[in-house]
């Protein structure tokens, strides 16, 4: 009963190293969603998926890329990592979109990141 | 840019007592979800409502979707440490990709 699995739970980077934070799903979803959450802020998106080999950007797309090979694979990447990236990043997925469906997102247990 | 504002933003209580949660919008959302977060974890869906003035009850938490579905309420009674988290709420917009737009959350904490 994994759901989303996102790696690593933990990762302190300094300015200017690059790194990918992993994130699976085996619920056979075709979205897939990447956001951001800081103190007092919620969750902002930062880009998503509607299915392998499409991706798009959300809300907060600066600094990240994303890719989608698979259906089950969407990794975030960070290139040249700022301060202003320390975050908790959650991963999330949904059969379809929130809008055409009501279903809910699937969310990973988050990946905390320092910047220092 | 449609935005959610949640009130209150920080919630401390008594076990037993009662609150209400509100989810304020200008824009009108297709339909909003209600998740809930606890510390370490990533947040859970609690609830859909989707047609307005709909009124949707789990447990000791009652959920109302505004008439005009520019707004969203979660009560809960008679609340129990168990309750404390995050509690957020998510409008969807209706668009061809239907993504959803997240509140800054309300944090509860139920003492015993």
């Amino acid at each position: 009963n994994a759901g989303v699995t996102q790696t690593p739970k933990f990762r302190i980077l300094k300015i200017g190293q690059s790194m990918t934070l992993q994130c699976t799903q085996d619920m056979n979803h075709n979205y897939m969603y990447w956001y951001r959450q800081d103190p007092g802020m919620g969750l902002k998106l930062i880009y998503y998926s509607v299915g392998a080999g499409i991706t798009d950007k959300g809300e907060v797309p600066n600094g990240y890329n994303v890719s989608r090979s698979t259906t089950e694979d969407f990794p975030l990447r960070l290139e040249l990592a700022a301060p202003s990236q320390t975050s908790v990043y959650f991963c999330a997925s949904s059969y379809r979109g929130a809008g055409k469906s009501n279903q809910p997102q699937h969310f990973g247990d988050g990946t905390r990141l320092s910047i220092l | 840019t449609q935005l959610l504002e949640q009130s209150p933003q920080f919630l401390s209580i008594q076990e037993g007592e009662n609150l209400t949660v509100y989810c304020n919008s200008s824009s009108v959302f297709s339909s909003l979800q209600w998740y809930r977060q606890e510390p370490g974890e990533g947040p859970v869906l609690l609830v859909t409502v989707v047609t307005g003035g709909e009124v949707k009850k789990l447990k000791r938490l009652t959920f109302q979707f505004g008439d005009a579905r520019k707004d969203s309420s979660l009560h809960i009674t008679a609340a129990q440490p168990g309750d404390t988290g995050l509690y957020l709420c998510a409008g969807a917009n209706g668009g061809s990709q239907g993504n959803l737009i997240f509140g800054k959350g309300t944090k509860l904490s139920v003492k015993p």
